[in-house]
This record gives C-alpha cells, structure tokens and sequence, in this order.
C-alpha cells in the first residue's frame, strides 16, 4: 500500500455540485495532514490544514479519520474555479512530508 | 507575500551535462526543499536543507547533489544528466516541515 493514496479521477461535476475525495494512508503514527491545490502547469498551493476535529473553510471541508486512515476534503457549490488537482499531504515527522499523486478535478458549466 | 523563484521555467539539456538548477526565496525561511513530480507519482522529495550549508537527502537523492551557501538560495545540481532525470523540478521553501510549504513555479526538465 503506497504511503499515501489518491484516486487520480478525473472527477467531473456541473457547477453547483457537492464532491468528495478521500485519500488513504499507511501509517498510523501520521501526524498531520494537509490538502494542497495546484491548478494546471502552476505550482502546489496550501488549500487547508486537516484537524482531527475537523476543519471548514467556506465551501470547503476537511475531515480526518484517524480509525480507518483516511482524509477527505469535501467541496459544496463547485465552481468552475474549482477545477484543479487536489494534493493530500502527510507530515510523518522530522522533515519528511509525503504528497499524494493528486485527485483531478473538472468542473462544467 | 512569500516569493519562490526559479531560474528557469524550461531547460533542454542533453545527456551527461551538469545541471544548475537555482531557487531563491525572499522570506527567510530557514527550510528549503526540492522535489520532483513525476504523472501518477506525486511530489518526491529529492533533498532538503534546515539552515545554512546543512542538507539531508530525501526519498531520491541519488544522481541529484544541492548546495546551500546562503539562506535564500538553495540549488539543485544534476552531476551528469540522464534522460529518466527528464521531470518537473519544484521548489519549496516553510518555516518548519509540518508548516506550509510555498513552491516556486518549478522548472521542466528535458534530458536528450
């Protein structure tokens, strides 16, 4: 099992619609968690951290799930805007961060 | 706001040349990473740097070497290029490594 795993989709949504990803992992001594955004041809940009509370930034959602060893992220409303590839990321401790191979996303008129 | 920059946004170099890749930051982070994205891989982290002339190697290191001579510099060096170091090269540079990471507009590789 890769260390951190995505479905690389492409997920495609009309506007206005509720997606989800998940992104498992392997390790349970994971620390944190973060869910980073990189549009096409452009460099990977922190979305938001991943809490084990949870965490909500507008229309977007982060939850953790320490049990089963999954992260998702959840996005109300999609917007064209939306459309990108969504990194999960995992900090395992000392300087190793471990990214994901990334869920692409594609939102339609 | 954070700045990466990078030295070149494409480069074509051929087999067994040396390779300098550059990046700078403007932020004073004192980490600096770099990785290269491969499609269906995902970011792979090279090397790594925590402070002046310190590095670690990351999950790749090998054909890759870095120096690290002032703070906001951090340069990637390919020895002898070959052609499956053909890749995306990014940039990063945080605070700390469960802190955010800011990228640079990365560099496209081609090795012939």
């Amino acid at each position: 099992r890769k260390e951190v795993e995505q479905d690389p989709g492409p997920f495609n949504v009309p506007e206005g619609a509720t997606v989800a990803f998940n992104c498992t992992y392997s390790n349970s001594a994971s620390q944190s968690f973060f869910w980073y955004r990189q549009d096409c041809r452009k460099e990977p940009k922190l979305l938001m951290s991943v809490y084990s509370s949870g965490n909500e930034d507008g229309r977007f959602t982060a939850q953790l799930n320490r049990a089963s060893q999954y992260i998702s992220l959840l996005i109300r409303d999609s917007k064209l805007s939306d459309s990108a590839t969504y990194l999960c990321v995992r900090y395992t401790g000392g300087f190793k961060t471990i990214f994901g191979a990334g869920t692409r996303l594609f939102v339609k008129a | 706001d954070v700045k990466v920059t990078q030295s070149s946004r494409y480069l074509v170099k051929r087999t067994g040349e040396k390779v300098f890749l550059e990046c700078v930051q403007d932020m004073d982070h004192e980490n600096m990473f770099w990785y290269r994205q491969d499609p269906g891989l995902g970011l792979r982290l090279i090397y790594f740097s925590y402070d002046v002339k310190m590095k670690e190697k990351g999950d790749i290191p090998e054909g890759y070497s870095v120096s690290r001579e002032k703070k906001e510099r951090f340069s990637l060096i390919l020895e002898s290029a070959s052609t499956n170091q053909t890749s995306m090269y990014l940039c990063a540079s945080g605070r700390g490594a469960r802190d955010e990471q800011y990228f640079g507009p990365g560099t496209r590789l081609t090795v012939t």
